[in-house]
């Protein structure tokens, strides 16, 4: 079965410095989304994506955040300048069209640890 | 303000036991979403439903749109079902899919 893929799976780096978290969704889908869930959290919306740009995004997605779509393949989230707080899991999902009766298919995460 | 709130935060059963998991929410949805959370937290859809009844082998998910409440069901649980559930209704009244909005979760052992 087609799997979204995240990498790396755990990124440890120093506060202030950039970080690029990566996706790879299933390939006919349309829709991406970027989450996060800090430890002991719930899981919390960041942003979503359609036809190359973004559809909706939470207050959580401030200036320090971006997303890409570089090529037919890769979604990427973007912090350009991290804070301890945006330590957390960071969850990318996929969904192939607006009416799907299909559910949105995750990642399996990508752990950011800010030093 | 729109949540999705669910009972209880933690469970724990005997292998075998019929576990239920509750989920209510303050949105206008049309589909209901159930995620399996595993230890290492990589995230699983289980069920996405807008009506009625799914059954995927030992798990079943019920959903009242009137009433806004949705439940999971495990039958003859397993210790490998330990793991955090999840429900996630999408943020826009309508809307089937788009931006979830998740529930805090509900934390599963089932002891052998």
């Amino acid at each position: 079965e087609p799997e979204v893929t995240q990498t790396p799976s755990h990124q440890v780096t120093q506060m202030g410095q950039e970080v690029i978290l990566r996706c790879v969704p299933i390939s006919n889908h349309l829709y991406f989304y970027w989450y996060r869930q800090i430890l002991g959290q719930k899981v919390e919306f960041l942003v979503s994506f359609y036809n190359n740009e973004i559809s909706e995004k939470s207050e959580i997605f401030d200036d320090q955040f971006s997303v890409e779509r570089p090529d037919g393949s890769n979604f990427t989230l973007k912090i350009r300048s991290t804070k301890l707080e945006d330590s957390a899991m960071y969850f990318c999902a996929s969904r192939d069209r607006e009416y799907s009766n299909q559910p949105q298919h995750f990642g399996d995460g990508t752990r950011l640890s800010i030093l | 303000k729109n949540e999705v709130e669910q009972s209880p935060q933690n469970l724990t059963a005997q292998e075998g036991e019929f576990i239920t998991i509750n989920c209510s929410y303050s949105v206008g949805i049309s589909a209901l979403h159930w995620l399996q959370q595993h230890p290492g937290g990589g995230i699983v859809s289980l069920f996405m439903l807008s009506s009625g009844k799914k059954k995927h082998g030992r798990l079943i998910a019920t959903i009242n749109i009137q009433e806004k409440h949705s439940s999971l069901h495990i039958t003859a649980s397993h210790p490998r079902d330990s793991a955090v559930y999840i429900c996630a209704a999408p943020v826009r009244y309508g809307g089937s899919q788009g931006n979830l909005i998740f529930g805090k979760g509900t934390k599963l052992s089932v002891k052998p």
